[in-house]
């Protein structure tokens, strides 16, 4: 069975703070790593995508991946009040090209 | 910017009767999905089609569902005879070559079963 963790949440942050979001994998074959955000009763929107070790900068977003920890993260510089939404990780196996999806973190950004 | 888009936006039903959702994904993708989120959990996948055919299935996607593309432009997921436990936001989505595996989803439909 995959699976995808994420801390549910709330994380709060104040304007202008960096956001960190975490995410951990059980699939060591995973190859392909996406962030998505989700407004409150909205669907999933791609924010980043990231395949391979190190960081990937996307204005004000950072992708990091750490394959041997099975570790994904996203950073938020510059937090704004409309970044504040459900954060979800999803990861793509080596075979087939479905997603799973981590529970979500909410993150919460007070101005 | 091309999107997916979904039909209709919410629709109630009773318990035992069957549901079409419609989707048109993006015109030049090749992978298209169905995926599921009740109410306070986990996007769930339930389907993936590439090429008129299912490529992969979940538990969750038993019997009581089928996907079909009518024609060129529509992708559809049929629940045969709805359960309440079926109430949930659908969501579709489409990738272009499969290789990235960045997915695009549509707005969603909402079924309510009563």
């Amino acid at each position: 069975q995959k699976e995808v963790e994420q801390n549910s949440g709330p994380l709060s942050v104040p304007e202008g703070a960096i956001a960190s979001l975490n995410c951990t994998y059980s699939d060591r074959g995973s190859q392909s790593f996406f962030w998505y955000r989700q407004y409150s009763g909205k669907s999933p929107e791609l924010i980043m995508s990231i395949y391979s070790n190190g960081d990937k900068e996307d204005g004000r977003f950072t992708a990091q991946l750490n394959k041997a920890s099975q570790y994904v993260s996203l950073l938020i510089r510059d937090s704004q009040p409309s970044d504040s939404a459900t954060y979800l990780c999803a990861v793509k196996g080596n075979a087939g090209n479905m997603l799973t999806f981590g529970g979500g973190t909410r993150l919460m950004v007070k101005p | 910017e091309p999107e997916v888009t979904q039909t209709p936006s919410h629709q109630v039903t009773q318990m035992g009767q069957e549901v079409i959702l419609r989707c048109v994904p993006i015109s030049n993708h090749l992978y298209f999905y169905w995926y599921r989120q009740i109410l306070g959990q986990k996007v769930e996948f339930l389907v993936s089609f590439y090429n008129n055919e299912i490529s992969e299935k979940s538990e969750i996607f038993d019997d009581q569902f089928s996907v079909e593309r009518p024609d060129g432009s529509n992708f559809t997921l049929k629940i045969r005879s709805t359960k309440l436990e079926d109430s949930a936001m659908y969501f579709c989505a489409s990738s272009g070559t499969g290789e990235t595996g960045e997915l695009f989803f549509g707005e969603g439909s909402r079924l309510t079963v009563l």
